[in-house]
This record gives structure tokens, sequence and C-alpha cells, in this order.
């Protein structure tokens, strides 16, 4: 088993859609968890950390379900601009493991 | 004002060669590290290094060798360069290790012909 598995992708979706992004993680030690986004041929950017307790960012709302080891990504109301690979990363101990991510295409 | 410099951006050599990777970071974090990307888009930690100490060395070809001048830069020396070195490779920092979030430089982007 991985030990941070995303849903396969790509999600293809029009704008205004809800879409919600599925993690796994199978380190019950892990102690961080974020949600990156990567663009084409660029670096990945930091979307949000996710806590316990559940986060919201404007259209995006991350949670985080510890018992399970399972992390989620809503996103409400797609932009074009949200197209993009999104990521989902654990750290544990010293490391970071990076998810495989999962493509999403906006579409108009 | 660049948080996470890597240079060069892209490097394109021949087998065989020798090359290195510059990365610079101006945010004050004590951890820096070291992703290859490849073909299949997976990023997976290279090295890390905290306050120039290495910390995590992943299971990587002895032919990549990284060096901490400063807390501030990590180089990526690479030799005898093969087919299958071909990747991008960022460059990341974190405040202090993995309970904060990394901030990556914008990728060297290597082939090897």
């Amino acid at each position: 088993r991985k030990e941070v598995e995303q849903d396969p992708g790509p999600f293809n979706v029009p704008e205004g859609a809800t879409v919600a992004f599925n993690c796994t993680y199978s380190n019950s030690a892990s102690q961080s968890f974020f949600w990156y986004r990567q663009d084409c041929r660029k670096e990945p950017k930091l979307l949000m950390s996710v806590y316990s307790s559940g986060n919201e960012d404007g259209r995006f709302t991350a949670q985080l379900n510890r018992a399970s080891q399972y992390i989620s990504l809503l996103i409400r109301d797609s932009k074009l601009s949200d197209s993009a690979t999104y990521l989902c990363v654990v750290g544990y101990g010293q490391n970071f493991v990076f998810g495989p991510g999962t493509r999403l295409s906006v579409l108009p | 004002d660049t948080a996470v410099s890597q240079t060069p951006k892209y490097l394109v050599t021949q087998m065989g060669n020798d090359k290195s990777i510059k990365c610079e970071q101006n945010l004050g974090h004590d951890t820096m590290y070291w992703y290859k990307q490849d073909s299949k888009k997976f990023l997976k930690i290279m090295f890390s290094y905290n306050n120039k100490e290495l910390i995590i060395n992943e299971t990587v070809p002895n032919r990549f060798s990284p060096k901490s001048p400063d807390k501030a830069h990590l180089n990526l020396h690479i030799n005898s360069l093969e087919l299958g070195d071909s990747a991008v490779y960022f460059c990341a920092s974190s405040q202090d290790g993995t309970a904060y979030e990394q901030y990556f430089g914008p990728g060297t982007r290597l082939t090897v012909t």
C-alpha cells in the first residue's frame, strides 16, 4: 500500500461546480497535513494546511479524520483558475510524503 | 523578492557529465529539501537538511551529493549523469521540519542525453 493515496482523476467539471478530493495515508504517526496545488510546469504551492478541527479558506474547505487516516478537500463554485493538480501532503518525523496528485480541469 | 530560488532553471547535458544545481532561500528557514519529480509527475523527497545537518537521505544513488554551506543554501551535485536522472528537481524550505508548510523553488529541469 502506498503511503499517501489520492483519487486517480482527472476530474473534469463545469465552472461553478463543487468538487471533492480524497486522500488517505498509511502512517498513523503522521503529524501534519497539507494540500498543495501544482500548475503545469510550475512548482507546488501551498493551498492550505489541514487541522483536526477542519478549516476553511474562502471557497476551499479541508477536513482531517485521524481515526480513518483520511483527508479531504472541497472546492465550491469552481473557477477556471482552479484547474491544476492537487497534491495531498503528509508530514511525520522529518519527512514529507506527497500523494500522486489529482488533476482538476474546470471547463467553461 | 524570490523566497526560494534555484539555478539553473534548465540544464541539458550528456551522459557521464557532472553537474550542480544551486538553491537559496531568504525566508530564514531552518530546514531545506531536495525533491525529484519524474516524468509521471510523482514528487519524491531525496534529502532533508536542518541547520546545515543532513537529516534525511532517501534511497538515492550516491552519485547525488547534497551540500549545505550555510542554512540558507542547499546545493545538489550529481556525478556521472545517467538518462534516468532526467527529471525536474525542486528545492524547498520550511521553518522547522515537518510541522510547517514548505515553500518550493521554481524547479530545475534536467535533461540528460
